[in-house]
């Protein structure tokens, strides 16, 4: 069974341009996160998705951060434009349930110089 | 708010000693627990939980963790340690009426052979 897939694995960018992070869930998988991890901190929650149905956005900037996860499958994370903060990996994780397990991908790990 | 804590943030053991890694969390109620491990350069993978039942879980390669309602707790225990078990351990608490998954800060572990 395919894991949870994310791309890209690594991004650089220079502040204030725009970025994109994609994920697919396992499939079967209704509910998908996407978490951000500071060094040396556990992952944090942004936005959980019920099939295509953000669900818990409270933690997610909206100034200049966008989420969106079309036919409840696959979902994209923008961010614009982005700032020396935001350097960080971001993690996309999906279950079959709130509450259940949670499947992690490898992360996008994103420098902003 | 919600609140776990994982106490010790790096440990160094050699190899055949034995492992606990506390865990603390900040509320009441009804709670679904995990251990999730990152292996260096690796994604974020369970290791074990608990939902309800015996509160002494076992996990994957020999790990266990004893939940203790009275104290909050959910430490993780290893009776001997591997080089390959070298990772960091997050502890993170699921609590229904939130329905958000918050880590703690996680436990770097060194295993010197």
């Amino acid at each position: 069974e395919a894991g949870v897939v994310q791309s890209p694995r690594y991004k650089i960018i220079e502040k204030k341009q725009p970025v994109a992070f994609w994920c697919n869930p396992i499939s079967g998988h209704n509910t998908l996160y996407w978490y951000l991890q500071n060094l040396g901190q556990g992952p944090e929650l942004l936005i959980r998705y019920e099939n295509e149905e953000a669900v818990d956005d409270s933690q997610l900037p909206k100034d200049r951060f966008s989420a969106e996860r079309l036919k409840g499958v696959d979902s994209t994370l923008k961010i614009q434009p982005a700032e020396l903060g935001d350097s960080a990996v971001y993690l996309c994780a999906s279950s079959p349930g709130v509450g259940d397990e949670q499947f992690f991908g490898p992360g996008t790990r994103l420098t902003v110089l | 708010a919600q609140s776990v804590s994982q106490h010790n943030h790096h440990v160094i053991l050699s190899e055949a000693a034995s492992l606990e890694l506390g865990c603390n969390y900040s509320y009441g109620g009804t709670v679904n627990l995990f251990w999730y491990v990152q292996y260096p350069g690796q994604h974020l993978q369970l290791l074990l939980k608990y939902f309800s039942g015996d509160p002494l879980v076992k996990g994957i390669k020999g790990f266990e963790a004893e939940f203790i309602k009275s104290k909050f707790s959910f430490n993780l225990r290893k009776p001997s340690v591997q080089w390959s078990d070298t990772a960091e351990y997050f502890c993170a608490v699921f609590r229904p009426g939130f329905q958000k998954l918050v880590f703690g800060t996680g436990t770097r572990l060194l295993v010197s052979p």
